[in-house]
């Protein structure tokens, strides 16, 4: 759902248990879609992408979903593990330039 | 594997004071940006720089900022005038053509006092 300022959507899993972070965006235009993880004070680091001519994309334990028709982008992390917790953003842009990032889900892994 | 790299990582200053923030990109990366993040908000884009030439900015990149590639291997973003709502965690990213995917550096905390 929707945060505002400090309150990020929270995701709590059991290590081991599959994850799934969602994503809707507004643009219909938007072509290109990315998955950043970011650990407190370092950079979003790339985790996966998708074009728009895909509905699907697999990498090593993560996948991400692209639904064009209601502007919904997600990703499933399998086999959750405690160095997954950090907050995931989804980015998105129309033919390259300014990355749009969402406001982020942060997710935890409890042992 | 190659990184982006920033400095410094953090950098106090004086509301009015300028700061330049600096940047090596990854080597075979084209294109540059900057994007920042204001505690606990989402990553923002500034400004994307190709060919020594400024290819889109934010409404937010006024003025007071500005970037430059002085050499060939440093990307700068200087803000002339800070102001406490600059204060702010800035993120340079790298990429090698437009449609590619953008590395982040670890980015400069940068607090206005």
């Amino acid at each position: 759902g929707e945060s505002v300022g400090l309150h990020l959507p929270t995701l709590s899993v059991q290590e081991g248990d599959n994850s799934i972070i969602n994503c809707a965006y507004s643009n219909s235009a938007s072509d290109y879609f990315i998955w950043y993880k970011q650990e407190s004070g370092k950079g979003p680091q790339f985790i996966i992408d998708i074009r728009s001519n895909m509905d699907k994309r697999q990498g090593q334990r993560v996948t991400v979903l692209l639904n064009k028709t209601v502007k919904h982008l997600s990703l499933q992390i399998a086999a959750t593990q405690p160095g997954d917790s950090a907050v995931y953003f989804c980015a998105e842009t129309q033919s390259g330039y300014a990355l749009n990032f969402g406001k982020g889900t942060s997710l935890l892994v409890t042992p | 594997e190659p990184e982006v790299t920033q400095t410094p990582s953090h950098q106090v200053t004086q509301m009015g004071q300028e700061v330049i923030l600096r940047c090596v990109p990854i080597s075979n990366h084209l294109y540059f940006y900057w994007y920042r993040q204001i505690l606990g908000q989402k990553v923002e884009f500034l400004v994307s720089f190709y060919n020594n030439e400024i290819s889109e900015k934010s409404e937010i990149f006024d003025d007071q900022f500005s970037v430059e590639r002085p050499d060939g291997s440093n990307f700068t973003l200087k803000i002339r005038s800070t102001k406490l709502e600059d204060s702010a965690m800035y993120f340079c990213a790298s990429s090698k053509t437009r449609e590619e995917t953008q590395y982040f550096g670890p980015g400069t905390r940068l607090l206005v006092l």
